[in-house]
């Protein structure tokens, strides 16, 4: 049981290129969540889906876009990155209901330079 | 403004005593909360929880204190060890579609052997 699975681990982008970060889970959680982790930040919602085909906007989300076209898949798109969007990057999802928990992926690390 | 507070940057326990880490929230819809630990390059992993209808949750050697009225969680490891060596942050949920966690900005707990 892998649980949530992002793709890249790291990755090193120039200011103005473009990217998409997949996270797969295999849970069958309704839920899913991108956030981003800055020093001394703690973590930031960026977008997070209610179910396949929907999006809603998080605490944080300019510069990014994302889709659900499938209920296990979430991506994130950056597409014009900025020195400001380096930081670590963590999908999460859970399961429909109330009293529950967040399952995280192991994050990916990206810079812009 | 931040509505999930961890103001203690870091903790320095002795092996063997007790951990007590503190946590402040400002947000009334919150109806559930979080402890995660996080080690360097891994996600969060969920270590322990409380709904808003209890004021004390055990688990081995964590326990979750909520305070409603103060608005104020802590969590209380005993006894320390050094494996407990980590980031802990602090979240809540129930403002929101999704659910979503809204996250404090951590504490670093070192355990000293």
């Amino acid at each position: 049981n892998a649980g949530v699975t992002q793709t890249p681990k790291f990755r090193v982008l120039k200011t103005g290129q473009s990217m998409t970060l997949l996270c797969a889970q295999d849970m069958n959680h309704e839920y899913m969540y991108w956030y981003r982790q800055d020093p001394g930040m703690g973590l930031r919602l960026i977008h997070y889906s209610v179910g396949e085909g929907t999006t809603a906007k998080g605490e944080v989300p300019d510069g990014y876009n994302v889709s659900r076209l499938k209920k296990q898949n979430f991506l994130l798109g950056l597409e014009s990155a900025a020195p400001s969007q380096t930081s670590v990057y963590f999908c999460a999802s859970s399961p429909h209901g109330r009293d529950t928990e967040a399952f995280f992926g192991q994050g990916t690390r990206l810079t812009v330079v | 403004d931040q509505q999930v507070k961890q103001n203690s940057p870091s903790l320095s326990v002795q092996e063997g005593r007790i951990s007590i880490l503190n946590c402040d929230y400002t947000n009334s819809m919150f109806d559930y909360f979080l402890w995660y630990k996080k080690y360097p390059a891994e996600g969060p992993t969920f270590l322990i929880s409380i709904s808003s209808i209890k004021d004390k949750n055990e688990d081995g050697r964590f326990t979750v204190f909520l305070n409603k009225s103060a608005k104020h969680l802590s969590l209380h490891i005993v006894p320390s060890q050094p494996g407990d060596s980590a980031v802990y942050f602090c979240a809540a949920s129930g403002d929101g579609p999704a659910r979503q966690l809204t996250f404090g900005s951590g504490t670093q707990l070192t355990v000293l052997p």
